[in-house]
């Protein structure tokens, strides 16, 4: 159960597009569909924003999105937004367990 | 509208046991996995364990697999955490997460393992 891999920081200002990786392995990432990516405020709890990869959750901007290729996971926001400052995890089932990266923190210069 | 409602967080020593609930209701419990996941002081998340949604079917990270329990209880609409021979390690925020994409949380509950 290791965890997946995110960078520690990514910053960007108003207005330009970010991308945040997410890499795992052919046990997590590579095995299925089920990725998903939480933003989360200080202080707050986590909120889904990606679900089974690429589908955005309901009521989230249409700004976010999510791919995959193998064995990695990508968010990309586009427009960046002061209120997208937060921290983002990626999370995969890995067989019958499910595991999170370390999450990244994003900076809205 | 979905609301989870963590509950009996606290302070307890090293060794001993507490019992964590949460609250579901806005959607349908029953037909829903249900997950824990929890965060350290200033850290990541990290999956807990996860409960099938006739509570058949139970698993657990490595970390806490033979000291703590999942259990549901559908028709009160609730999930539960037992957890005994608590560490240091295990105090984090507790949140409860509904379905298979947890798109679903708790406002999460404080557990602090110390002496």
């Amino acid at each position: 159960q290791s965890a997946l891999t995110q960078p520690a920081s990514v910053s960007g200002s108003p207005g330009q597009s970010i991308t945040i990786s997410c890499t795992g392995s052919r046990s997590d990432i590579g095995s299925s569909n089920l990725v998903s990516w939480y933003q989360q405020h200080p202080g707050k709890a986590p909120k889904l924003i990606i679900f089974e990869a690429t589908r955005r959750a309901s009521g989230v901007d249409s700004r976010f999105s999510g791919s995959k290729s193998g064995n990695t996971a990508s968010l990309t926001i586009s427009g960046l937004q002061v209120e997208d400052e937060a921290v983002y995890y990626c999370c995969s089932y890995a067989g019958s367990s499910v595991v999170f990266g370390g999450g990244t923190e994003l900076t809205v210069l | 509208e979905v609301q989870l409602v963590e509950s009996g967080g606290g302070l307890v020593q090293p060794g001993g046991s507490l019992r964590l609930s949460c609250a579901a209701s806005g959607f349908s419990f029953s037909t829903n996995w249900m997950h824990w996941v929890r965060q350290a002081p200033g850290k990541g998340l990290v999956w807990v364990a996860r409960i099938k949604k006739d509570g058949s079917i139970t698993t657990y990270a490595d970390s806490v697999k033979g000291r703590f329990t999942i259990s549901r209880d559908n028709a009160k609409n609730m999930v539960y955490l037992q957890m005994n021979g608590l560490r240091a390690e295990d105090t984090a925020v507790y949140y409860c997460a509904r379905d298979i994409d947890l798109s679903g949380w708790g406002p999460g509950t404080l557990v602090t393992v110390s002496s």
